[in-house]
């Protein structure tokens, strides 16, 4: 099994332009987690999917949106990406009470 | 939502010293997690705790939940150069989501 994968690993955008994160797990977990970390602020959670279909917000959800069309899929969008979306961003998928994190993307919004 | 600290924010140890991290809880803890993270990986899963005055060890690792439920804290002994890295704490708050602390981030001297 590969997990959790995450792409890309690193992205650098120009302020205003527009990308897509993707998450993807082979574990069939229901649960999956966008989160985004960022130095001495822990791991902040963005949005969340209880299930292919449904997702919903998390603590810092402005400035994101998310699908999850398949349940082996989540996808984070930036619309329209500011200098203050540069961070480190997990995605985390979970049956019961463990998650299980992917690798990150590290984005850099100039 | 359920707030996490930790303390310390780092620490620097000699190499085969013992440490201890710290995570205190603004509510009652229904589930805590310890997660370590390498430099620019993901999160790997340590241990979970659940019930009040729980303690597990894995290899040099322990972890212990007061009886309270309100603070957990996670004691390396003997600490080695793969004990570097970041820990974190994440609170089960009863919904489908984790809350979590800031970090520790660990650095073990040769």
């Amino acid at each position: 099994n590969a997990g959790v994968t995450q792409t890309p690993k690193f992205r650098v955008l120009k302020t205003g332009q527009s990308m897509t994160l993707l998450c993807a797990q082979d574990m069939n977990h229901e649960y999956m987690y966008w989160y985004r970390q960022d130095p001495g602020m822990g791991l902040r959670l963005i949005h969340y999917s209880v299930g292919e279909g449904t997702t919903a917000k998390g603590e810092v959800p402005d400035g994101y949106n998310v699908s999850r069309l398949k349940k082996q899929n989540f996808l984070l969008g930036l619309e329209s990406a500011a200098p203050s979306q540069t961070s480190v961003y997990f995605c985390a998928s979970s049956f019961g009470n463990e998650q299980f994190f992917g690798p990150g993307t590290r984005l850099t919004v100039l | 939502s359920q707030e996490l600290e930790q303390s310390p924010q780092s620490l620097i140890v000699q190499e085969g010293k013992n440490l201890t991290i710290n995570c205190t809880s603004s509510k009652t803890l229904y589930g805590l997690y310890w997660y370590k993270q390498k430099y620019g990986e993901g999160l790997i899963f340590l241990m979970m705790l659940q019930k009040g005055g729980e303690e597990k060890s894995h290899e040099k690792i322990t972890a212990k939940l007061d009886e309270k439920k309100q603070q957990s804290s996670l004691h390396i002994t003997a600490s080695q150069p793969s004990h570097a890295g970041i820990y974190l704490c994440g609170a089960d708050s009863l919904t489908d989501k984790l809350s979590f602390g800031a970090g520790t981030t660990v650095t073990v001297r040769a």
